[in-house]
């Protein structure tokens, strides 16, 4: 069974859509973040969320968005795309362990290309 | 500004030797030192946790140390498929919250047969 997916795998669109990438965790975890990795391999955080607060990366544009339906889910919205916005996003999750040490499980990875 | 650095950004020993690689940080708050591996299409995969400085963990060929704003990873009798970039990734309290972690470009490790 996956832990943590995401959909779709490949995303490929023009500058200016507005596009959605799906994540779904099945560990029960209680947090669950969106990263961003460039070409250059550099990971970085965007957003986390648990059910009670969202922490915003400050350099994040507002033209992205992390939706929560539930617990188990949290997408990631993006409106208006540019060409710089072109990466692979990766959704991952974790639950507080004793000591607070939020070991964090990722999924596959979305390549999203603009063109 | 919260940052973490690798040494070396790349790394190609032979089959067999022991691999090296450290990372340095610089965060506004501490709480754990994290070590990730990332095989080409995939996601990260935590490899192992530290949390004070000092602390020492082995798990299988892995050996890790964590020191006062840093940590080594070492790999024993590397093989080919150890092959991937390793990340450390410090968990400092970004936005406010544990678990936000920051982390470094990473150091990919190709491994020669």
């Amino acid at each position: 069974d996956t832990a943590v997916s995401q959909t779709p795998k490949y995303l490929v669109t023009q500058m200016g859509n507005d596009k959605s990438i799906k994540c779904e965790q099945n560990l029960g975890h209680d947090t669950m973040y969106w990263y961003k990795q460039d070409s250059k391999k550099f990971l970085k955080i965007m957003f986390s969320y648990n059910n009670k607060e969202l922490i915003i990366n400050e350099t994040v544009p507002n033209r992205f968005s992390p939706k929560s339906p539930d617990k188990a889910h949290l997408n990631l919205h993006i409106n208006s795309l540019e060409l710089g916005d072109s990466a692979v996003y990766f959704c991952a999750s974790s639950q507080a362990l004793a000591g607070g040490y939020h070991e964090q499980y990722f999924g596959p990875g979305t390549r999203l290309t603009v063109t | 500004e919260n940052q973490v650095e690798h040494s070396p950004h790349f790394l190609g020993p032979q089959q067999g030797d022991v691999a090296s690689m450290s990372c340095t940080y610089s965060v506004s708050r501490f709480n754990n030192l994290q070590w990730y591996r990332q095989n080409t299409g995939m996601g990260p995969k935590h490899l192992l946790s530290m949390y004070s400085a000092g602390y020492e963990k082995q798990k299988g060929r892995l050996n890790a140390t964590l020191l006062k704003n840093g940590s080594s990873l070492y790999i024993t009798a590397v093989q080919p498929e150890d092959s991937a970039t390793y990340f450390c990734a410090v968990d400092g309290d970004y936005g406010g919250s544990q678990g936000n972690l920051i982390f470094g470009k990473g150091t990919k490790l190709s491994v020669k047969p």
